[in-house]
């Protein structure tokens, strides 16, 4: 595609319920980047992937978190039994190989009420 | 943070003045980027300076990077108020895979 793309833009949760965010990046891009962002903080890494694989977990919160790639193209992380302290917007980004620059989608604002 | 800080936290300047950032890094680096954010959403790529450069330009932007006190600086040249958003840099953590970012930059540029 022609950039990032990330859906929904926006979600609203009720507590406890789980939630799928999806990730589509560039064509052709091998490394993927998930990130959370909270209201006027930085970015948090979540987790990447080069092609399906996932060479660290270790900024998944918990075990409530969790992602997967496949074909080497579009990444869905999911978020079960969603608590308030998760409502953030969560950031993908992909790159045509690690080392390289990153291109972001425009993020999913997750709101858990 | 895992990789490193940013400072100052925020920088109110006029137009037309220039705007310094600085990141430190942690560790070893084969580069660092410099991102900027509009509005909390998406972020979009600056520039990347590699570990074997010391300076470049792309237009009124100029980044320096000093590998042996790990830090990098992003200097803004006759800032304008549409320069006005939050700046990051990133780099890949021991130059692996994991793209880190530092916590910030917000920038605010007075008409």
């Amino acid at each position: 595609g022609a950039g990032v793309s990330q859906s929904p833009s926006n979600k609203v949760t009720e507590k406890g319920k789980d939630v799928e965010l999806r990730c589509d990046p560039i064509s052709g891009h091998t490394a993927l980047y998930w990130y959370r962002q909270s209201l006027g903080q930085g970015l948090e890494f979540l987790i990447y992937f080069q092609g399906n694989s996932a060479p660290d977990k270790s900024g998944l919160p918990s075990d409530r978190f969790s992602a997967e790639r496949t074909g080497g193209s579009v990444s869905t992380l999911t978020i079960q039994r969603t608590q308030q302290e998760d409502s953030a917007v969560y950031l993908c980004a992909s790159s045509s190989d690690r080392d390289t620059e990153a291109f972001f989608g425009q993020g999913t604002r997750l709101t858990v009420v | 943070s895992q990789q490193g800080e940013e400072d100052p936290q925020a920088l109110s300047i006029q137009e037309g003045e220039n705007a310094t950032m600085n990141c430190s890094y942690k560790t070893s680096i084969n580069n660092l980027q410099w991102y900027r954010q509009n509005s909390g959403r998406g972020l979009v790529h600056l520039i990347l300076i590699r570990s074997n450069e010391r300076e470049k330009h792309s237009g009124r932007l100029r980044v320096t990077l000093d590998t042996s006190k790990k830090s990098s600086s992003l200097l803004i040249t006759a800032s304008r108020a549409a320069d006005t958003a939050s700046y990051f840099c990133a780099s890949f953590y021991n130059q692996g895979g994991k793209l880190i970012f530092g916590q910030g930059t917000e920038l605010s540029v007075k008409p």
